[in-house]
């Protein structure tokens, strides 16, 4: 079974429009860590945020945020007013302390904003 | 800088040759992990490494080989019982390697773009 399941495969939105990528995450685990990368084309992924399940408060950062929801197993992305520099794939991840911190990836979200 | 350096960039292999991708850090990070990237499945997990001389298979370590003698460094060897091995290949590597650690985030290489002609 898919541990993390990134619905969306690709987003096209229009420059300076706001855009939600979503993520929902199935573990066992009462100890678990949740990370969203950005993968540019240059293939290198880039961290951009780890929250612990014990911390459920959103997070802004700049034109990111992040809406961590236990109830629904959902961690996702919003970025506002988003740039063409913002087109990359997002990857959201979950690891699980009880399986010896291995990491899950989703599947990946394109995004392609147009100028 | 710190980082993790992977090489070569491109690589591309006869079939029934074995190559071997380089994956070096000086973060002094315990782990050090090898993924798998293939278009449209996201990334899965090789082999990964908690601590030095030791290693654990991932999800997809059949026609794949690791070392482990140094920290900073976590060498994969992709064999010629590899079926389908173009693809690009990423090494990561992060602080904590126990349970008991905190999960600290993963810090990834460049890739390596491997082709099969």
């Amino acid at each position: 079974a898919q541990k993390v399941t990134q619905a969306q495969t690709e987003i096209s939105v229009v420059e300076k429009e706001d855009v939600t990528l979503d993520c929902v995450y199935e573990t066992r685990d009462t100890t678990y860590y949740l990370f969203w990368y950005k993968q540019p084309p240059s293939g290198e992924l880039v961290f951009l945020i780890r929250r612990n399940s014990f911390d459920e408060q959103n997070e802004i950062s700049g034109r990111y945020s992040w809406n961590f929801q236990k109830s629904t197993s959902s961690f996702n992305f919003t970025i506002t007013a988003s740039q063409v520099v913002d087109s990359a794939v997002y990857f959201c991840a979950l690891s699980e302390v009880y399986t010896g911190n291995q990491f899950y990836f989703g599947t990946g979200t394109s995004l392609t904003v147009i100028p | 800088d710190g980082g993790i350096t992977q090489s070569p960039k491109y690589l591309f292999r006869k079939e029934g040759q074995n190559v071997t991708l380089s994956c070096e850090q000086n973060l002094n990070h315990d782990a050090m992990y090898w993924y798998r990237q293939d278009p449209g499945q996201g990334l899965r997990l090789i082999y990964y490494s908690q601590i030095v001389n030791d290693f654990q298979k991932g999800d997809i370590a059949e026609g794949y080989s690791v070392s482990r003698e140094k920290k900073e460094s976590f060498p994969l060897t992709v064999t010629s019982a590899q079926k389908n091995p173009t693809a690009f290949y990423l090494c990561a590597s992060s602080a904590g390697g126990t349970r008991v650690t905190n999960t600290g985030e993963l810090f990834f290489g460049e890739g390596s773009r491997l082709t099969v002609l």
